[in-house]
């Protein structure tokens, strides 16, 4: 069974400031997924990493994933508020064997504040 | 632009009413999925389909039914909703790489 963590799940910084989430995966995939939502809004697509070592960046944050060590990472850079949401990750569960369809974390809440 | 469709965006309904929610997309895609999420948590797969007349459940067991039967549509039937049918409702599509979200359906069964 294909298991989603993130870490951690809520988050409070302050603007300018640094951060890391974190999510690792439990079976083998080639394809992760990052999504931010908006309160009572639909999931908005960031990223897809479809690699080994696959990096991609929009604005401030920047995406990576290591398919050996299973693990994706959301890094984000001199925070501002807009930034404010949830972030899930998601992993395609079609080579993970078991339903197709995605199977995401738990999310990250992240507050950012003045 | 994704151009994937839900109705109702919003639906408060009686205990024991049939309802259908409604999916539909206009980019041809043959995979679509329904995922069920409550507010502030994870969300889970509960059906999804690879082409017209296929259909097969999620991870997560839901007394809910879908049918497949044009390709750009895929609702959703529950036959008998009750409270704990309240939830919002996610439609989604699925090209090579990408996956697509409608608007979601938040539904709340009094």
């Amino acid at each position: 069974e294909l298991k989603v963590e993130q870490n951690p799940l809520f988050l409070s910084m302050q603007e300018g400031k640094n951060y890391t989430i974190y999510c690792n995966y439990s079976t083998t995939s080639d394809r992760l997924y990052w999504y931010r939502q908006d309160p009572g809004k639909s999931l908005e697509s960031l990223f897809v990493l479809l690699s080994n070592g696959a990096v991609k960046q929009e604005g401030r944050l920047m995406a990576s994933l290591d398919t050996k060590a299973r693990l994706s990472t959301l890094h984000i850079t001199a925070a501002v508020h807009d930034l404010s949401a949830t972030y899930f990750c998601a992993v395609d569960g079609y080579s993970g064997g078991g339903a197709d369809g995605l199977t995401f974390g738990k999310g990250t809440h992240l507050i950012i504040q003045p | 632009e994704a151009d994937i469709y839900q109705t109702p965006r919003y639906l408060v309904i009686g205990t024991g009413k049939k309802i259908t929610l409604e999916c539909s997309q206009t980019m041809g895609h043959d995979k679509m999925y329904w995922y069920q999420q409550d507010p502030g948590m994870e969300l889970h797969l509960i059906h999804y389909s690879y082409g017209v007349n296929s259909t097969e459940k999620g991870d997560l067991s839901s007394e809910s039914t879908v049918s497949r039967i044009r390709t750009e549509h895929f609702p959703l039937t529950l036959e008998s909703a009750r409270p704990s049918h309240t939830s919002q409702y996610l439609c989604a599509s699925s090209g090579y790489y990408e996956q697509y979200f409608g608007p979601g359906t938040r539904l709340t069964v009094t």
